[in-house]
């Protein structure tokens, strides 16, 4: 069936380093995907999307790529900074989001 | 600001009784989902309404009931049916169906 998952359920990264973080997709006519932050307590939170036309959408320190040949999406943060530590989601967006489980980063001062 | 509303924060439900979540939007938007979070998961779609008076079944509708009697509010009832309903409930919209939903900050239901 359709499934979209992340690679790691956590992430620790040092301040100040890069984040990297992964996601896979099952479905190959997925042409619609969003990275979503969440802190604890609170709703998801928009961060990117990127739809199957494009392989790199750039925002404010995050960038999303895309690999349809292999279904799979990452998300990089720039210069990660402590408010970045959250639960991350990848989703595929129709008409439900179906997510993983997120990846949870934690930022080391 | 324009945003989503949803209400109470903390609900506690006794056995046998029917519970409502709020959940109401002014960014004019015409699709409403519900989703159930479990500790460690993601999220689990339980109804969505694309339009006023429209309502679909998600993947886990059994034990709960929605009504879209308004653009505005799209309420979701925990019902003694759900046997399991201890979880943090989530109430997004969206333009339609194509665009990002924006998520409320959710309500935690817990069983008494």
């Amino acid at each position: 069936g359709e499934s979209v998952g992340l690679h790691l359920p956590t992430l620790s990264v040092q301040e100040g380093d890069n984040s990297i973080i992964n996601c896979a997709y099952s479905n190959s006519a997925s042409d619609y995907f969003i990275w979503y932050k969440q802190e604890s307590g609170k709703g998801p939170q928009f961060i990117i999307d990127i739809r199957s036309n494009m392989d790199k959408r750039q925002g404010q320190r995050v960038t999303v790529l895309l690999n349809k040949t292999v279904k799979h999406l990452s998300l990089q943060i720039a210069a990660t900074q402590p408010g970045d530590s959250a639960v991350y989601f990848c989703a595929e967006n129709d008409y439900k989001l179906s997510f993983g489980a997120g990846t949870t980063v934690t930022v080391r001062a | 600001d324009g945003g989503i509303t949803q209400s109470p924060k903390y609900l506690f439900r006794k056995e046998g009784q029917n519970v409502t979540l709020s959940c109401e939007q002014n960014l004019n938007h015409d699709a409403m989902y519900w989703y159930r979070q479990d500790p460690g998961q993601g999220l689990r779609l339980i109804y969505y309404s694309q339009i006023v008076n429209d309502f679909q079944k998600g993947d886990i509708a059994e034990g709960y009931s929605v009504s879209r009697e308004k653009k505005e509010s799209f309420p979701l009832t925990v019902t003694s049916a759900q046997k399991n309903p201890t979880a943090f409930y989530l109430c997004a919209s969206s333009t339609d169906r194509r665009q990002p939903q924006h998520f409320g900050d959710g309500t935690r239901l817990s069983i008494l």
